[in-house]
């Protein structure tokens, strides 16, 4: 079964509001989690990599204030994209890397990903 | 850095068919190589891995073999169905990066 698990999978919001999306893993500890983004018929597009209790790493391009990435436990990282704009919809991916449970500690996993809508 | 090339899709084939998806690496010391499949409108899930030098890893009848030497992870499969059509993407993961590295998927086409 999964060991990721994504929240919402599709979220329409307004132009100008802010939305969050979760990121969890069930049963082990993410110590690295990973947002990406990807566009119709994309590949994946590495927004940030994030750590639990320090703050994000965000790539090249990224604008960190308006995609605000927390990862405050060990099995929680969210993704909130904050005043959206209809050219922030997209498809949201999280992964992540751990150890425990039912999980390798060199293999990721990914959640089922978030549509977001911007109307 | 780290890099994966994929080929080019999409590869389109007919039901009962061969397939091999051809994937190669560059890399930094012994990374761990991942085949991901994603079904339209749906995340990644993990196929198949090798974690090192000669491992083959298989599932549900894909098949990839990590060679050193020619730094390949190719996917093959000897019997496609209708319902393989996806997007596979090949990828590694090193932990001296600590960021998977993925190749930019290869979207396969199965006709009945």
């Amino acid at each position: 079964g999964a060991v990721v698990s994504q929240h919402p999978s599709r979220v329409i919001c307004k132009s100008g509001t802010s939305v969050k999306i979760e990121c969890r893993s069930l049963d082990f500890q993410a110590t690295t989690m990973f947002w990406y983004r990807q566009f119709p018929k994309q590949s994946l597009m590495l927004m940030a990599t994030s750590n639990e209790g320090s703050k994000a790493t965000y790539e090249q391009g990224v604008e960190k204030d308006k995609f605000l990435i927390n990862h405050a436990s060990l099995t929680l990282s969210t993704l909130t994209v904050t005043s959206a704009h209809p050219e922030d919809s997209s498809f949201y991916i999280c992964s992540a890397i751990g150890q425990g449970g039912p999980v390798s500690g060199n293999t990721i996993y990914f959640g089922e990903g978030s549509w977001l809508t911007v109307v | 850095g780290n890099s994966v090339t994929q080929m080019e899709g999409p590869v389109t084939l007919s039901e009962e068919a061969f397939l091999t998806i051809n994937c190669t690496y560059t890399a930094t010391g012994y990374p761990s190589l991942f085949w991901y499949v994603q079904y339209p409108g749906e995340g990644l899930q993990l196929l198949l891995k090798a974690t090192k030098a000669d491992d083959k890893g298989s599932n549900k009848g894909f098949e990839a073999t990590y060679r050193k030497e020619t730094t390949s992870f190719h996917l093959e499969k000897g019997s496609v169905q209708v319902s393989d059509s996806a997007v596979y993407f090949c990828a590694l993961y090193s932990g001296g990066s600590y960021i998977p590295t993925f190749g930019r998927g290869t979207s396969l086409i199965v006709h009945p």
